[in-house]
């Protein structure tokens, strides 16, 4: 089975604060994908990566930034957290264009 | 442009009762077509998907999907939901180009005993 997982459930932080979200995958996906999940607005996709070292902005990059110096890993960098990132953020990975994408457990982040 | 439609925001039905959601794409040709389930608090699990063939689909928990090109919709269906059915539900599309995925709104479904 795939796993992703993601490196924490829950986070608290403070306003301006950089904050890194960790996800790792075990199947050797080359793409990755970062979302965030609001009510009312579904999954948005903040930005993918389909190599190493390759990332593509999605439909909400500011105030995001990521980086990924392996394949199996996608980190996520909020570089001056805001009170308007608090969100749930989900990981997930894939292997081709268009297919199946899977997800991480998300982190629940709080920005205080 | 692509796009993924669920219309229905929030469903309602007794345990036991038949389910289905509803999903409209627009898509230029006959993309990836997938619907996922999220439980409170977690990720989504991918539940069934289509890439071609048979354009009747069958997934876990008992869930089935057709695909329909005529009316560009993917619907998920279920005969008999349970109790722990209740979750959200995501239609996605996955583009064969691009590395585009586009997903649902998302329909949140309660289950009455």
């Amino acid at each position: 089975d795939v796993k992703v997982t993601q490196s924490s459930r829950y986070l608290v932080k403070r306003t301006g604060e950089k904050v890194f979200l960790e996800c790792v995958q075990d199947m050797d996906h080359e793409n990755m994908f970062w979302y965030r999940q609001d009510p009312g607005l579904g999954l948005r996709l903040i930005y993918f990566s389909y190599d190493v070292k390759m990332k593509e902005k999605g439909d909400i990059p500011e105030g995001y930034s990521v980086s990924r110096e392996k394949k199996e890993r996608f980190s996520l960098i909020l570089e001056s957290a805001s009170t308007n990132q608090t969100s749930m953020y989900l990981c997930a990975s894939s292997w081709g264009q268009g297919d199946t994408q899977y997800f991480g457990p998300g982190t629940r982040l709080l920005v205080l | 442009a692509q796009s993924v439609t669920q219309p229905d925001i929030h469903i309602t039905v007794s345990e036991g009762a038949s389910l289905e959601l509803r999903c409209n794409y627009s898509y230029g040709a006959t993309p990836y077509l997938f619907w996922y389930v999220q439980s409170p608090g977690q990720g989504l699990q991918l539940l069934l998907k289509y890439f071609s063939g048979d354009t009747l689909v069958q997934g876990i928990k008992g869930f089935e999907a057709e695909f329909k090109r005529s009316q560009s919709s993917f619907n998920l269906r279920k005969p008999s939901v349970h109790w722990s059915d209740a979750a959200e539900y995501f239609c996605a599309v996955g583009a064969l180009t691009g590395n585009q995925f586009y997903f649902g709104t998302g329909t949140s479904l309660t289950v009455i005993p």
